[in-house]
C-alpha cells in the first residue's frame, strides 16, 4: 500500500525557516517524480515544488528563492526547507507523487501538516 | 504562466441530478488535464487523467471530456457521497502544476 507521511510543520515566526519531510513507502520512490502542493485553509490548491527522479528542482515564482526541494532515495524521503518565511505561506502542505503514465496527475497525496507562519 | 479558471464557482443539486463543471487554461494544454475532488479536512482524489481517462476505483458516474483549453467533468447521477469541491489541474509544463480554483458541489 502507497503511503506518504508528512511530518515538521508548526508555528514559525516571519522570517524563520521550517523543514517538511514526507516519508514514502510502499512503492520504489526513487522511481518517481514528486511534489508538495499547499491549500491555505478554505482556499484552493497551489503548487509549490517538484522534483525529479534525477534530483532535477521546480518552483514557481511565488517560492523560489525561498524554498527548496530535495530528496533521499535511500532512506525514500521527500524534503522541503523553507526559508524567510511570510504569513502568505501559512496553509497545509502535501506531500504527493506523480502518477505513472497518468499525464502527469498526482495519484497519491499524504495527510498533510500545518505550517502556521504569525508573530 | 498557464492559468485555470473554473465555472460555475459553486452549484447546488440534489440527488439524482447531472453535474457539469467547466475547466479552461489560457492556453492550449492539449489533454494535459486531470480532475480532483476534495472532502473537507482530507487530502484531494485522482478522479480523471488525460482529460477523460478514468482513475481506477473511480465510479463510471464520472467523466471527464475536452482538451486544448476546454474541458468538462461530468457527473451523471450525483451521489450523496459526490459533495464536495473539485479541482482541475493542468500539467502541460509538467512537472510544473496549475490548478483551477475550485467548484463546490453542495445539496440543493
Amino acid at each position: 500500500e502507497v503511503q506518504l507521511v508528512e511530518s515538521g510543520g508548526g508555528l514559525v515566526q516571519p522570517g524563520g525557516s521550517l523543514r517538511l519531510s514526507c516519508a514514502a513507502s510502499g512503492f520504489t520512490f526513487s522511481s518517481y517524480d514528486m511534489h508538495w502542493v499547499r491549500q491555505a485553509t478554505g482556499k484552493g490548491l497551489e503548487w509549490v515544488s517538484a522534483i525529479g527522479t534525477a534530483g532535477d528542482p521546480y518552483y514557481p515564482g511565488s517560492v523560489k528563492g525561498r524554498f527548496t526541494i530535495s530528496r533521499e532515495n535511500a532512506k525514500n524521503s521527500l524534503y522541503l526547507q523553507m526559508n524567510s518565511l511570510r504569513a502568505g505561506d501559512t496553509a497545509v502542505y502535501y506531500c504527493a507523487r506523480a502518477g505513472p503514465q497518468l499525464a502527469g496527475a498526482i495519484d497519491y497525496w499524504g495527510q498533510g501538516t500545518l505550517v502556521t507562519v504569525s508573530s | 504562466d498557464i492559468q485555470m479558471t473554473q465555472s460555475p464557482s459553486s452549484v447546488s443539486a440534489s440527488v439524482g441530478d447531472r453535474v457539469t463543471i467547466t475547466c479552461r487554461a489560457s492556453q492550449g494544454i492539449s489533454s494535459w488535464l486531470a480532475w480532483y475532488q476534495q472532502k473537507p479536512g482530507k487530502a484531494p482524489k485522482l478522479l480523471i487523467y488525460a482529460a477523460s481517462s478514468l482513475q481506477s476505483g473511480v465510479p463510471s458516474r464520472f467523466s471527464g471530456s475536452g482538451s486544448g483549453t476546454d474541458f468538462t467533468l461530468t457527473i451523471s447521477s450525483l451521489q450523496p457521497e459526490d459533495f464536495a469541491t473539485y479541482y482541475c489541474q493542468q500539467a502541460n509544463s509538467f512537472p510544473l502544476l496549475t490548478f483551477g480554483p475550485g467548484t463546490k458541489v453542495d445539496i440543493k
